[in-house]
């Protein structure tokens, strides 16, 4: 049990297009989700907090107009990378909550040309 | 400032031998101390948690320790097998709130035959 999904695993575009990234819970329901973004060799940093029904919360430092989040369902949280750049060229990870653990997904990787 | 400290170098052991691992955290005091296994390209895989009332925790060939006095986790896994081989990261999350995750940058260990 406590499955998470991302779609897709691996995108490449052309820099200023808008990229989305889906994240499903597929055996439980995730009031919250989180996004993470790690780039080589460092740690995962939190981006932000998504909560079902509500709007996300930032961490310090990440644009909430640039990084889309949506969480319109238990089990679908999206991000969307609005106007990307080379700089955003990372492994963007997802996690959902269920009690006290959070359980991750397998990672996007996104390089922008 | 606040800091979570892994060793940035590989751990290289012989097959059959116990891996420590370390992770010394300054100017946080978490609820939870968590370890968890990344492979290459994926998601970290949760493995261990410990409340900050625990001392020790095992599982299998897991175990970990947790000193809220020093600020340091130890990890280690017994028998180690090539299969063991990963990036090992700790996590501190905090009671209240949505436990958001606060990530090491994670050691490197590989468990040669």
């Amino acid at each position: 049990g406590a499955v998470v999904s991302q779609h897709p695993s691996w995108v490449i575009c052309k820099s200023g297009t808008s990229v989305k990234i889906e994240c499903r819970s597929l055996d439980f329901q995730a009031t919250t989700m989180f996004w993470y973004r790690q780039f080589p060799k460092q740690s995962l940093m939190l981006m932000a907090t998504s909560n079902e029904g509500s709007k996300a919360t930032y961490e310090q430092g990440v644009e909430k107009d640039k990084f889309l989040i949506n969480h319109a369902s238990l089990t679908l949280s999206t991000l969307t990378v609005t106007s990307a750049h080379p700089e955003d060229s990372s492994f963007y990870i997802c996690s959902a909550k269920q009690g006290n653990e959070q359980f991750f997904g397998p990672g996007t990787r996104l390089t922008v040309l | 400032s606040q800091k979570i400290e892994q060793n940035s170098e590989a751990l290289n052991i012989q097959e059959g031998k116990t891996a420590t691992l370390t992770c010394n955290y300054t100017n946080y005091s978490p609820a939870y101390l968590q370890w968890y296994r990344q492979d290459p390209g994926r998601g970290p895989v949760f493995l261990l948690l410990i409340r900050e009332n625990e001392k020790e925790k095992r599982k299998e060939r897991l175990k970990v320790t947790f000193d809220t006095t020093l600020k340091q986790s130890l990890f280690h896994i017994t028998a180690s097998q090539p299969a063991d081989s990963a990036t090992y990261l700790c996590a501190l999350s905090f009671s209240g709130g949505y436990n958001k995750l606060i990530f090491g940058a994670g050691t490197r260990l590989a468990v040669h035959p």
